[in-house]
């Protein structure tokens, strides 16, 4: 079955330190690929995503590569600040070619804190 | 506009009792998901439904779980009876679609404790 893998936490950093947060996955059809974060307290949020390989998604200047031949969409941003501390999820939405798709199977997540 | 709705956001429960977690999903949207966050398993889709109708409820851990849509913007899930196993942040989501590539909105989360 479809399974997704990320780095367990929690990840600290200091503000304005460079970030990645690896995340590999596993899947029988042509996934698409998110990344979702949640605040404490909240629900999740969608952060960014990519439907097919080689696309890449940004928002909030957070980036994600598709990679189909690692099967990997690493998490990176530049300078993180202390707004950034929250839970991020790696999610994969799975189709078989034509079909529609299940739910998001998701990561364990990865707690990230960063430090003035 | 209002994102997906959930109630109530908290619930503290004794083991046996019937449970009602209710979700209204964003007007307009025809998939709805449930999940069910814990510490131990991370987030596990429960069961979700395509314009009403459950697709796949394969997720749902035993028959004491029931998930019903009766209509497009309402939705419950009920645990009876509740055991403490079942505490847990239970979320609903939304979108457009079934579709792999359509995004889906999270409400706040129910928190769930079985004592």
């Amino acid at each position: 079955g479809d399974s997704v893998t990320q780095m367990e936490g929690p990840v600290t950093l200091s503000e304005e330190a460079f970030l990645t947060i690896n995340c590999t996955y596993t899947a029988t059809g042509y996934p698409s690929l998110f990344w979702y974060v949640q605040y404490p307290g909240e629900g999740l949020q969608l952060l960014l995503k990519a439907t097919k390989a080689d696309d890449k998604g940004s928002n909030k200047g957070f980036e994600a590569t598709y990679r189909k031949e690692t099967t990997s969409f690493h998490l990176e941003k530049g300078s993180v600040q202390v707004s950034d501390s929250a839970v991020y999820f790696c999610a994969l939405s799975d189709r078989e070619s034509g079909g529609g798709a299940d739910g998001l199977t998701f990561g364990k997540g990865t707690h990230l804190i960063i430090q003035p | 506009d209002a994102g997906v709705i959930q109630s109530p956001r908290h619930e503290v429960t004794e083991m046996g009792q019937e449970v009602t977690l209710r979700c209204k999903p964003i007007s307009g949207h025809n998939s709805l998901f449930w999940y069910r966050q814990t510490m131990m398993r991370g987030l596990e889709l429960l069961i979700y439904f395509n314009n009403n109708v459950p697709i796949d409820d394969s997720g749902m851990p035993e028959d004491r779980f029931s998930a019903k849509m009766p209509n497009a913007s309402f939705s419950t899930l009920k645990i009876q009876p509740s055991e403490p196993r079942d505490s847990a942040v239970y979320f609903c989501a939304s979108s457009l679609g079934i579709w792999a590539y359509n995004e889906q909105f999270f409400g706040p989360g129910t928190r769930l404790t079985v004592l």
